[in-house]
């Protein structure tokens, strides 16, 4: 599976965006980028997936380079509930189905 | 729906028994999986299966580890003879069938089973 590069830990204040940054520059064509996190005591759940265009849906936007060699979670409003482990993961869809996490970035959310 | 359960949620055993969880995935879900979760890192795969088939294994599951679905619902997983370094948080995520080609599946976890070996 290609690999992807985040940052270990991110801050940002309450009802601001926050943009966090995913590099995966060994990404084959055939590979979505998919996005999880994960709250406190939880298991992880879906957040966003994409693999040219840009995404939006109800809990975040997609931002993917032109080149797909990164691409840009964006949380628009973040609140206090977003704080989490967020992991940008590839997964080839014609190979097999599970799920490979790295160690994510750690989002803080400051009142 | 319920979403996916895991029982129990907390288990403290000791080294060397053996210790059995069980996962619910979401109603007609044909796939189920297992991961590992240690302090700090990301799941780790175990085991996938589509309906009762177990398609894949990762080489972290050693012959202590069992995973069975026997009627393509629930699935259990047991390890056996318990060692301090299983101790972790055991995951289990389920995802519908994908009628689509090149369309990849979302998965659903459960809230996962903490496992304590002293």
């Amino acid at each position: 599976d290609a690999k992807t590069t985040q940052p270990n830990s991110m801050e940002s204040n309450e009802e601001e965006p926050v943009h966090l940054p995913c590099n995966h520059s060994t990404i084959s064509g055939t590979d979505y980028i998919h996005w999880y996190r994960q709250l406190p005591s939880q298991g992880p759940e879906y957040v966003i997936h994409g693999l040219t265009s840009n995404v939006n849906n109800r809990m975040a936007s997609l931002a993917i380079a032109e080149d797909r060699k990164s691409s840009t979670l964006i949380l628009h409003r973040a609140t206090l509930r977003d704080a989490a482990v967020y992991y940008c993961i590839l997964r080839d869809s014609g190979k097999g189905n599970k799920l490979v996490f790295g160690a994510g970035t750690i989002l803080r959310v400051k009142s | 729906d319920t979403g996916v359960s895991q029982n129990p949620r907390h288990k403290i055993t000791k080294r060397g028994q053996n210790v059995t969880f069980r996962c619910d995935p979401i109603s007609e879900h044909n796939r189920l999986y297992w991961y590992r979760q240690t302090l700090g890192q990301g799941p780790e795969f175990l085991t996938y299966f589509q309906n009762e088939a177990q398609l894949e294994k990762s080489r972290l599951l050693s012959d202590r580890f069992s995973a069975e679905r026997p009627k393509g619902s629930f699935s259990t997983l047991e390890i056996q003879r318990t060692e301090q370094g299983d101790s972790a948080m055991y995951l289990c995520a389920s995802s519908p069938k994908v009628r689509l080609a090149g369309v990849t599946d979302t998965q659903y976890f459960g809230p996962g089973t903490r496992l304590t070996v002293l």
